[in-house]
């Protein structure tokens, strides 16, 4: 199985902050890379996909980047509607496996 | 407007079944790989499995977790997903999302239901 280790587990940052998660792979699994938002008691909702490609209708200051086993989700100026907590999701190979996900609280 | 509504969570005790349905609507249900995916309460989220489409014979995949235990299906003409689970665990107690893949953005979530939770208990 491919695992996926997010760091950090948790950030306390402000509004207007530069915010950076990562996700590192196990095993190289090319761009086969989401990111995913979750507020308490809602489903999740994508961010991005194939690593680097921004949901439609999501706002421009989350990006993503990476290949092959390192991953970075970036949020250029965080907003008061961005606290929540984010998860990455490999699906290169079965089982999927989702990060341990990043809470990200108000500093 | 895509829409995923999932039903059938509850209290069960361990050792026993339940059914989780999904009811799809707004996309071409047909045309879609399926999951489901769980999140145990306060914690993260865990893959439990996928039913491919018919162009790909409905085939299955499975966390080790649930396989055995778990059976995903599916009935296209009533655009509707499910999960029959048996021999359930206190450990298996999560709400339970249903996701459509799409294979057009990297076979990634685009799409989820709100959950319904499902509690093992005695």
């Amino acid at each position: 199985d491919i695992q996926m280790t997010q760091s950090p587990s948790s950030l306390s940052a402000s509004v207007g902050d530069r915010v950076t998660i990562t996700c590192r792979a196990s095993q190289g699994i090319r761009n086969d890379l989401g990111w995913y938002q979750q507020k308490p008691g809602k489903a999740p909702r994508r961010l991005i996909y194939v690593a680097s490609s921004l949901q439609s209708g999501v706002p421009s200051r989350f990006s993503g980047s990476g290949s092959g086993t390192e991953f970075t989700l970036t949020i250029s100026s965080l907003q008061p509607e961005d606290f929540a907590t984010y998860y990455c999701l490999q699906h290169h190979s079965y089982p999927l496996t989702f990060g341990g996900g990043t809470k990200v609280e108000i500093k | 407007e895509v829409q995923l509504v999932e039903s059938g969570g509850g209290l069960v005790q361990p050792g026993g079944s339940l059914r989780l349905s999904c009811a799809a609507s707004g996309f071409t249900f047909s045309d879609h790989y399926m999951d489901w995916v769980r999140q145990a309460p306060g914690k993260g989220l865990e893959w439990v499995g996928r039913t491919r489409n018919k162009a790909n014979s409905y085939t299955t995949e499975y966390a080790a977790s649930v396989k055995g235990r778990f059976s995903i299906s599916r009935d296209d003409s009533k655009n509707s997903l499910y999960l029959q689970m048996n021999s359930l665990k206190t450990e298996d107690t999560a709400v339970y999302y249903c996701a459509r893949v799409e294979a057009t953005n990297g076979y990634s979530f685009g799409s989820w239901g709100q959950g319904t939770l499902v509690t093992v208990s005695s």
